[in-house]
C-alpha cells in the first residue's frame, strides 16, 4: 500500500504498560498521520506530522504521543494503556497534505 | 466535524450503476470534495476528488451540481469487490497542516 508499513498489525497488551506503534514509509512524502477506527465513531485523527520534528494534536490526542525523529517514521506511544485505547490504528501518508491521502494496512490493538 | 450528509447505507445489484449521494451545502469556494472507501479490514483508499467541473478516472466519476452543494459519485458497474463504506469529505486545496475529516460514510453493498 502505496510504500507504507505499519508494525506490529496485531498486539494484546495489558492495562497500564506502554505500548508503541511504528509507521514507516519509502515514499518520502512530508505529512504522516495516526487516526483510530472503533466501532460507531468512524476513524478518528489522533496525531500528525507535517515534518521532522514537527507535529500537532488531532482530535482524539488524550493518552497519546507521537515522534517524528526521521521523515520515514512516525512513532505513536501509549505511555499507559488503558482498555478504551483498544482499536484499530491507521496511519496515513500524504506528499503536500493538500493532495490525497495512502493508508497502511492497520493495526489491531487490545488492551486487556 | 464533518461537514457532509450521506446516507447510511445504500444497496446496488451487479453489473449496475452504484450512485452514492452527498451532501455539503456550506461548502466554500476554495473547498474539493473527496471520496475515499473502506473495504472490510483494510485501510481507507483514495477515489477521486473534484472542485467544480465533473470528474472522471478509472475507479468513478464525481458529478457535481453546479451550485456545488452536493455530489455524486458513480461506479459505473458496482463488482461485489466494491462493498464498501464511502466516505465523502470536503477540504479546502490550500489547507496546509489541516487533515482530512472522516464522517461516518455510506456502506455500500454490492449484491449478487
Amino acid at each position: 500500500d502505496a510504500g507504507i508499513t505499519q508494525s506490529p498489525r496485531h498486539k494484546v497488551t495489558e492495562t497500564g504498560t506502554p505500548v508503541t506503534l511504528r509507521c514507516h514509509q519509502t515514499e518520502n512524502h512530508r505529512y504522516m498521520y495516526w487516526y483510530r477506527q472503533d466501532p460507531g465513531h468512524g476513524l478518528r485523527l489522533i496525531h500528525y506530522s507535517y515534518g521532522v520534528k514537527d507535529t500537532d494534536k488531532g482530535e482524539v490526542s488524550d493518552g497519546y504521543s507521537v515522534s517524528r525523529s526521521k521523515t520515514e517514521d512516525f512513532l505513536l506511544t501509549l505511555e499507559s494503556a488503558t482498555s478504551s485505547q483498544t482499536s484499530v490504528y491507521f496511519c496515513a501518508i500524504s506528499p503536500t497534505g493538500n493532495e490525497k491521502l495512502f493508508f497502511g494496512s492497520g493495526t489491531q490493538l487490545s488492551v486487556l | 466535524d464533518a461537514k457532509t450528509t450521506q446516507p447510511t447505507s445504500m444497496d446496488c445489484a451487479e453489473g449496475r450503476a452504484a450512485n452514492l449521494p452527498c451532501n455539503h451545502s456550506t461548502i466554500s469556494g476554495n473547498e474539493y470534495v473527496y471520496w475515499y472507501r473502506q473495504i472490510h479490514s483494510q485501510g481507507p483508499q483514495y477515489i477521486i476528488h473534484g472542485l467544480k467541473n465533473n470528474e472522471t478516472n478509472e475507479m468513478a466519476s464525481l458529478i457535481i451540481t453546479e451550485d456545488r452543494k452536493s455530489s455524486t459519485l458513480i461506479l459505473p458497474h458496482a463488482t461485489l469487490r466494491d462493498t464498501a463504506v464511502y466516505y465523502c469529505i470536503v477540504r479546502p486545496l490550500n489547507s496546509g497542516n489541516t487533515p482530512l475529516v472522516f464522517g461516518k460514510g455510506t456502506r455500500l453493498s454490492v449484491i449478487a
